[in-house]
């Protein structure tokens, strides 16, 4: 059975401290992702990676960073968390290559939320 | 990618098949379809895909139009733990592409 585990389902940060989200998936999948999800903006990308030490932007990159040291481990880095990252984010992974099985596997997801 | 249309909400009875629909009128030939579901609180869970033909899995089954400018999602028997928003996503296959989810279908489940 495939997993994406997310190390946190809840958590509550203060405005200014730097945050670590972790994501780490078993399937030997090349590629991860980060979304955020937010009530009437649906799911937005934050970055991806398709490698180890490999990550491309996303849509929304700004006050983010990410860090893909191992190819299973996929962390997301709030650098100074402001109320405006109070947010559901999601992580996700799925296989390189021109497949039809474009299928991401996501985790349960982490609510964060900045105070 | 190409848009899709589905419908706000739909409730249906328990044991019963839920249908639900979705148009893509403007897919071209090398997209394919894909369901996936939200649950409540919880990461979204892939069901399906396709390209032309009918697909059956153990989650659902998914019928596509002989023109593929719709599709519906069968859950033969819906149970309580069914009740989630659905999606239907029409992209080319391939791997490093973000996902975009539409508005989806909230589909209730009622006892």
């Amino acid at each position: 059975d495939v997993k994406v585990t997310q190390s946190s389902r809840y958590l509550v940060k203060r405005t200014g401290e730097k945050v670590f989200l972790e994501c780490v998936q078993d399937m030997d999948h090349e590629n991860m992702f980060w979304y955020r999800q937010d009530p009437g903006l649906g799911l937005r990308l934050i970055y991806f990676s398709y490698d180890v030490k490999m990550k491309e932007k996303g849509d929304i990159p700004e006050g983010y960073s990410v860090s893909r040291e191992k190819k299973e481990r996929f962390s997301l880095i709030l650098e100074s968390a402001s109320t405006n990252q109070t947010s559901m984010y999601l992580c996700a992974s799925n296989q390189q290559g021109s497949s039809a099985k474009n299928i991401q596997y996501f985790g349960a997801g982490t609510r964060l939320s900045v105070l | 990618d190409a848009k899709t249309t589905q419908p706000p909400s739909m409730d249906c009875a328990e044991g019963r098949a839920a249908n639900l629909p979705c148009n893509h009128s403007t897919i071209s030939g090398n997209e394919y379809v894909y369901w996936y579901r939200q649950i409540h609180s919880q990461g979204p869970q892939y069901i399906i895909h396709g390209l032309k033909n009918n697909e059956t899995n153990e989650m659902a089954s998914l019928i596509i139009t002989e023109d593929r400018k719709s599709s519906t999602l069968i859950l033969p028997h819906a149970t309580l733990r069914d009740t989630a928003v659905y999606y239907c996503i029409v992209r080319v296959g391939g791997g490093a592409q973000k996902l975009v989810f539409g508005q989806g279908t909230r589909l209730t489940i009622n006892p």
